[in-house]
């Protein structure tokens, strides 16, 4: 079975500092995984997917996520975080795109 | 484009009592979720449609909840008799078709409060 792990439920940054959000996932195959983001009250927007290829994965908004096999990761960063970003942040892992399995999330802070 | 849209925003039900969630997807969309999201916690699956054919329901707990998908557009989920634990937020999400290449668009959700 696999699964996601979001080390840090809450993270706060200050305005332009590195936001660095970890994601570690549990699989027996290599798995596809995504990162969204919630805005309060609102439905979740796809940020970012790593699905093959490139292990390096550019999203909306600046943000971006690095796949690594050796250490089951998939943590999503920001080189300087916005005022907007403050939101939700789920990480999920899916090995045939039906079964979506998300992570408790991270809240993001950003510190004016 | 449209989105998704939900309707109910927001409803407050009693224990035992029996709620309807309404989604509409994106036009052309195959693919249908719904998900349940507990405070705190990420989304849960609780079943997939591809048109109007139940994909995976393996998460559904059926002896209160249902959901049907009549000509493969709209979709409802019902709970029947709502407990407290089912107090959540349930989003519906498309797709233009399963797999991990098409992204799933999630609608705003309806926040269920069961008291």
């Amino acid at each position: 079975a696999q699964s996601v792990t979001q080390l840090g439920s809450h993270v706060s940054v200050s305005e332009g500092a590195l936001v660095l959000l970890r994601c570690n996932y549990s699989s027996s195959v290599p798995p596809y995984l995504f990162w969204y983001v919630q805005y309060p009250n609102q439905g979740l927007q796809l940020l970012l997917k790593y699905t093959t290829g490139a292990t390096l994965v550019k999203g909306i908004n600046g943000f971006e996520a690095e796949f690594k096999k050796s250490e089951t990761s998939f943590h999503l960063t920001k080189p300087s975080a916005h005022m907007s970003d403050a939101a939700e942040y789920f990480c999920a892992v899916t090995l045939t795109g039906n079964q979506f399995y998300f992570g408790t999330g991270t809240s993001l802070t950003v510190i004016p | 484009e449209a989105g998704v849209a939900q309707s109910p925003r927001y409803k407050i039900i009693e224990k035992r009592q029996s709620v309807a969630f309404w989604c509409n997807p994106i036009s052309g969309h195959a693919t249908l979720y719904w998900y349940q999201q507990i405070l705190g916690q990420g989304p849960k699956l609780l079943i997939q449609f591809q048109n109007n054919g139940v994909v995976d329901d393996s998460q559904l707990p059926k002896d209160r909840f249902s959901a049907e998908r009549l000509k493969g557009v709209d979709s409802t989920l019902k709970i029947q008799p709502a407990k407290l634990e089912d107090s959540a937020v349930y989003l519906c999400a498309s797709s233009l078709r399963p797999g991990t290449n098409t992204e799933a668009f999630f609608g705003q959700g309806t926040r269920l409060t069961v008291v």
